[in-house]
């Protein structure tokens, strides 16, 4: 069966620090890969999502960047946090095409 | 732009009733249609996908969808305590691909 890692399950950054969150599948090959921010009370925004190894698609432009370096593991990175980056930060995992996506356990992120 | 729209709730059902979520959608061109639910501080978990119209059943659960309407529903038969949580709605967009737009999501609470 599939299964999504993602880690850590909580961070706690200053303003200006850099970010990587890292996410994993295991269990299938060439998935659709997805990163996704919740803040607090709202809906879920997709940030960024890939079809295949080293192609991402950018949803909303900010100081996120994501990348794919092999076929299971989804990189999101920032090199200076601002405070508006905090919240809830959850992984999917779909297979190629219009089927559901599956979350990971996802990364509450805090800037102070 | 695309959207898709839940009422916030809370929606409020006594233990063992029937609770009716539901959620439109503006893209007349969408073709699957997902419900999630997502306990407080969790991650959100698939529960029901839709494709076709009329009703699909699983479990205590039933999708309802009505493509000319643009709308999509969730029935939770016996709604139990356990079943307290928000429920997203979630539509590909037209042409299918690889993204979901989710809606805000209806938080649902089962009363004893």
């Amino acid at each position: 069966s599939q299964t999504i890692h993602q880690w850590p399950a909580t961070l706690v950054q200053p303003v200006g620090s850099p970010l990587s969150l890292e996410c994993t599948v295991e269990g299938t090959s060439n998935p659709n890969l997805y990163w996704y921010r919740q803040a607090a009370g709202r809906g879920l925004q997709l940030l960024f999502y890939s079809v295949g190894i080293g192609q991402i698609s950018s949803e909303v432009p900010q100081n996120l960047s994501a990348s794919r370096p092999q076929d299971r593991q989804f990189i999101l990175s920032s090199k200076k946090l601002l405070l508006s980056d905090s919240g809830f930060y959850l992984c999917a995992w779909s297979v190629q095409g219009d089927q559901p996506q599956h979350f990971g356990d996802g990364t509450r992120l805090s800037i102070l | 732009q695309k959207e898709v729209e839940q009422n916030s709730g809370p929606l409020s059902v006594p233990e063992g009733a029937i609770a009716s979520l539901n959620c439109t959608y503006s893209d007349r061109g969408s073709q699957s249609f997902f419900w999630y639910r997502q306990y407080s501080g969790k991650s959100p978990e698939l529960i029901m996908f839709i494709y076709s119209n009329g009703d699909k059943e699983d479990g205590r659960f039933t999708a309802q969808l009505n493509k000319a309407s643009q709308y999509v529903s969730l029935l939770i038969r016996d709604s139990q305590p356990s079943d307290s949580a928000t429920y997203l709605c979630a539509v590909t967009p037209t042409g299918g691909g690889n993204k979901l737009t989710f809606g805000t999501g209806t938080q649902l609470k089962v009363e004893l």
